[in-house]
């Protein structure tokens, strides 16, 4: 099993859409986990990190189930500018480094 | 306050030539790590440093050295390039501290191998 695993995607959807990600992860002993967005021919920035009791920031509410080594990102009301390719990102159990799942290409239609 | 920098933005190398990818942060981050980005593959890590004068390999070290030459700058180097290692090459650092572990990365070096 791979450490991160996205849903392949891609994701095509109407503007003012609610669109959901979902992502695994293997290792249990993983303790910080997030959402990165990137944007074509850029770098991954941070969009926002991820509490056992989920958070939201605006439109975004990310969601993580340590039980079922899950975590989801719900974006409601979806605009032109959140296409993008949304990376799910964990760390490796007891340790900074970051995995990053392949991510999740996202189109919002006008 | 240019958060994370890289240069070159693109280069153009011939099979065995070398070149070093210049990465610098001014965020006062502990730790800094090199990415490659491939279609399909996403983003591996090729090595990474802690702290000033610590390095390790990631997953995919081979064909590259690094240098963490202070706190601040962490360069990659290709001592004998290959088409394999026409990629996109990210730099980013983070503060490494208690479960903060989230990075920030540079604008990326586009390079290719011919």
């Amino acid at each position: 099993r791979k450490e991160v695993e996205q849903d392949p995607g891609p994701f095509n959807v109407p503007e003012g859409a609610t669109v959901a990600f979902n992502c695994t992860y293997s290792n249990s002993a993983s303790q910080s986990f997030f959402w990165y967005r990137q944007d074509c021919r850029k770098e991954p920035k941070l969009l926002m990190s991820v509490y056992s009791s989920g958070n939201e920031d605006g439109r975004f509410t990310a969601q993580l189930n340590r039980a079922s080594q899950y975590i989801s990102l719900l974006i409601r009301d979806s605009k032109l500018s959140d296409s993008a390719t949304y990376l799910c990102v964990v760390n490796q159990g007891g340790s900074e480094k970051l995995v990053f799942g392949k991510g999740t290409k996202l189109t919002v239609n006008p | 306050n240019a958060g994370v920098t890289q240069t070159p933005k693109f280069q153009v190398l011939k099979t065995g030539q070398s070149m070093t990818l210049q990465c610098a942060q001014d965020m006062n981050h502990n730790s800094m790590y090199w990415y490659r980005q491939d279609p399909g593959m996403g983003l591996r890590l090729i090595y990474y440093s802690a702290s000033e004068g610590t390095t390790d390999k990631g997953e995919v070290p081979n064909g590259y050295n690094v240098s963490r030459l202070n706190k601040r700058e962490f360069s990659l180097r290709l001592e004998s390039a290959a088409p394999s290692q026409t990629s996109v090459y990210f730099c980013a650092s983070s503060d490494g501290w208690g479960q903060s572990y989230e990075q920030y990365f540079g604008p990326g070096t586009r390079l290719t191998v011919t």
